[in-house]
């Protein structure tokens, strides 16, 4: 069975540009969470997906958003980036619904802003 | 709001010795732990995890320990080797909610 598939795994973009991260769970897999890691900050909650909606949001900025597609895969979209938006974005997916058990990891995407 | 914390950010240990990282939680509703390792470059992965209701599970090598009177967990690495070196998380659940992980213990492993 394949993993949890993330793109692109790098890129790098400029201040005020917006980027489109997708991911592709674990087939079977309905619930796609999304979390940002930075160095000394560990992995910080963005928000989740399960049947197509957004079941829980972390506390971040409103240029920061996210969707789920009929067939799970869902992508996640920062606006007017920011400096401090460079992060290594992870997706996971999980088996259940929201909150029910172990979350599966992506490779994730290394996003670069300049 | 609610939070995981490790008590240590690095630990160093010798080849063959056995490793112990510890992790606080604050949330007195947790009913769920896993423990997950990262490596360089790599997403985290699931290494074991353990429900409220247990105060002790073994894996491979791996023993995890649940102390709900001081929201203590720990992760004990029975024999490290050189391949257990990587950042180790605790995550915490609430059910229905989302996963709260720690700020990560990096293991580097001696020879």
């Amino acid at each position: 069975k394949a993993g949890v598939t993330q793109t692109p795994r790098y890129l790098i973009k400029t201040r005020g540009q917006q980027v489109t991260l997708s991911c592709s769970p674990i087939s079977g897999h309905r619930s796609v969470s999304w979390y940002q890691q930075t160095p000394g900050q560990g992995l910080q909650f963005l928000f989740e997906y399960f049947s197509e909606t957004q079941r829980n949001k972390g506390n971040f900025p409103g240029r920061f958003s996210g969707r789920q597609f009929s067939n799970s895969r869902s992508e996640m979209n920062v606006s007017t980036l920011e400096l401090g938006d460079s992060a290594l974005y992870l997706c996971a997916s999980n088996a259940g619904g929201p909150g029910t058990g172990e979350l599966f990891f992506g490779e994730g995407s290394r996003l670069t802003v300049l | 709001g609610e939070s995981v914390g490790l008590h240590l950010p690095t630990l160093s240990v010798q080849e063959g010795d056995n490793s112990i990282i510890n992790c606080a939680y604050s949330n007195s509703a947790s009913d769920y732990f896993i423990w997950y390792k990262q490596e360089s470059g790599k997403g985290p992965q699931f290494i074991i995890d353990i429900r409220s209701n247990m105060d002790k599970r073994q894996g491979q090598r791996v023993t995890v320990l649940l102390n709900k009177t001081v929201k203590h967990l720990s992760l004990q690495i029975a024999a490290t080797q050189p391949g257990d070196s990587a950042v180790y998380f605790c995550a915490d659940l609430n059910y229905g909610q989302n996963f709260v992980f720690g700020p990560g213990t990096r293991l580097s492993v001696l020879p």
